[in-house]
């Protein structure tokens, strides 16, 4: 089945690292994607990952991903007020020309000074 | 460049009655996407477009259509309203069919009351 789960609810100190997880079941699937939503607004492309990588680092992003366990994790360096938001984690797209993500519940991230 | 724009904004609808939500792509892509994202939750696919033909589709009943135009802008109709499809419609456009990366718009807030 296909299905994307993630904690709901993450409160870090600005200049903390923020880890966010997630798990995935469909094993098919060829990219990992992490998305951002700031309030009322679309979703933004942050970074994705490729399922056969182990992790990927972009200036204060780093993914981590177990293929193994299906979870995959995003660890923000020195977290900022900006980043507060909601993030959402999504795997897709399935192939064959096919754009289809399937998006977990999103975790907010609150940061406080 | 522009990014992916939709249109209205926002709208406000009374069940019963029908909408349509407009999309336009990023210049040069030929793929939209639609989904639905109710509060609190994780956005839905709805349909994939491709060179005008639809593509993909989500587990959505049959009051959801859309169509592709030449110019690849798009257009979701929503007949017989519910309650229940009161949500943010996000729009989502990419290159080709199967693309790793999807960029998406700010989204539509409808509201059915």
């Amino acid at each position: 089945g296909e299905d994307v789960e993630q904690s709901l609810f993450l409160s870090v100190r600005e200049g903390d690292s923020s880890v966010i997880n997630c798990t995935y079941t469909d094993s098919s699937s060829t990219y990992l994607y992490w998305y951002k939503q700031e309030p009322g607004a679309g979703l933004q492309l942050l970074t994705y990952i490729f399922s056969n990588m182990d992790m990927k680092q972009d200036q204060r992003l780093t993914v981590l991903l177990n293929k193994k366990d299906k979870h995959l994790s995003l660890r923000i360096a020195d977290t900022q007020t900006g980043d507060s938001a909601i993030y959402f984690c999504a795997e897709g797209p399935p192939g064959g020309g096919y754009n289809k993500l399937i998006f977990g519940a999103g975790t907010r991230l609150a940061v406080h000074p | 460049d522009a990014g992916v724009t939709q249109s209205p904004t926002h709208l406000i609808k009374t069940r019963g009655q029908h909408v349509t939500l407009r999309c336009s792509p990023i210049s040069g892509h030929k793929s939209v996407s639609w989904y639905q994202q109710v509060l609190g939750q994780g956005p839905q696919f709805i349909f994939q477009y491709y060179e005008k033909e639809e593509r993909g589709r989500g587990n959505f009943p049959d009051r959801f259509s859309a169509r592709q135009f030449p110019n690849y802008s798009s257009e979701l109709n929503v007949n017989a309203l519910l309650l229940g499809d009161s949500a943010l419609y996000l729009c989502a456009s990419s290159l080709a069919g199967g693309e790793t990366e999807q960029f998406f718009g700010p989204g539509t807030r409808l509201t059915v009351l």
